[in-house]
């Protein structure tokens, strides 16, 4: 049973360059998300959709986009890389209602920009 | 505004001792609650939840955590620690429209 698996694993950019995460889960979860994980600060959201077809702005949106592909699928894009977004990314997802559910995480995308 | 604090950036116990992470709230309703771990290398796994009835809960690996709704507190309790135990622990708050984190507690283990 996969869960939640992220792709690729570790990424170097260039800053202006552009690039998609991508993230696929295989529980049936309605929810799903994206996070940055950066030293000291926690995990903060930057999207979010509730449901399939809908797209949320998190806690640090500024910079990214999303794209609920289906309900399996949801995708981060950084249109024009930079330094700032030097990050460790974590996509999860949840049944049922957005916040007061558990998240189930993947393994992280660990990405520098130059 | 609503937050979460874990005071304690890191923690040393030795293998077999009790351990104690603590989280504090700050959040205008009774909140969602989570504990979760991360594993170097790994993403985030959850410990155990708290939404409402039994203030303790108990959580897999042993771990259980209190809610204390008068010092807003769910911190988090094992009674004996194993070299396994060592990862980085986040306290969550989970809302209507956000969740948040608290910013992590290292804890080492001393053989």
């Amino acid at each position: 049973n996969a869960g939640v698996t992220q792709t690729p694993k570790f990424q170097v950019l260039k800053t202006g360059q552009s690039m998609t995460l991508q993230c696929a889960q295989d529980m049936n979860h309605n929810s799903m998300y994206w996070y940055r994980q950066d030293p000291g600060m926690g995990l903060r959201l930057i999207y979010y959709s509730a449901s399939e077809g809908t797209t949320d702005k998190g806690e640090v949106p500024n910079g990214y986009n999303v794209s609920r592909l289906n309900k399996r699928e949801f995708s981060l894009r950084l249109e024009s890389a930079a330094p700032s977004q030097t990050s460790v990314y974590f996509c999860a997802s949840s049944s049922g209602w957005v916040f007061n559910q558990p998240q189930h995480f993947g393994d992280g995308t660990r990405l520098s920009i130059l | 505004a609503q937050s979460v604090t874990q005071p304690d950036i890191h923690i040393t116990v030795s293998e077999g001792a009790s351990l104690e992470l603590r989280c504090n709230y700050s959040y205008g309703a009774t909140p969602y609650l989570f504990w979760y771990v991360q594993s170097p290398g790994q993403g985030l796994q959850l410990l155990l939840k708290y939404f409402s009835g039994d203030t303790l809960v108990q959580g897999i690996k042993g771990f259980e955590a209190e809610f204390k709704r008068s010092q807003s507190s769910f911190n988090l309790r094992k009674p004996s620690v194993h070299w396994s135990d060592a990862a980085e622990y986040f306290c969550a708050v989970g809302a209507r429209d956000k969740i948040i984190f608290g910013k992590g507690t290292r804890l080492h283990i001393l053989p």
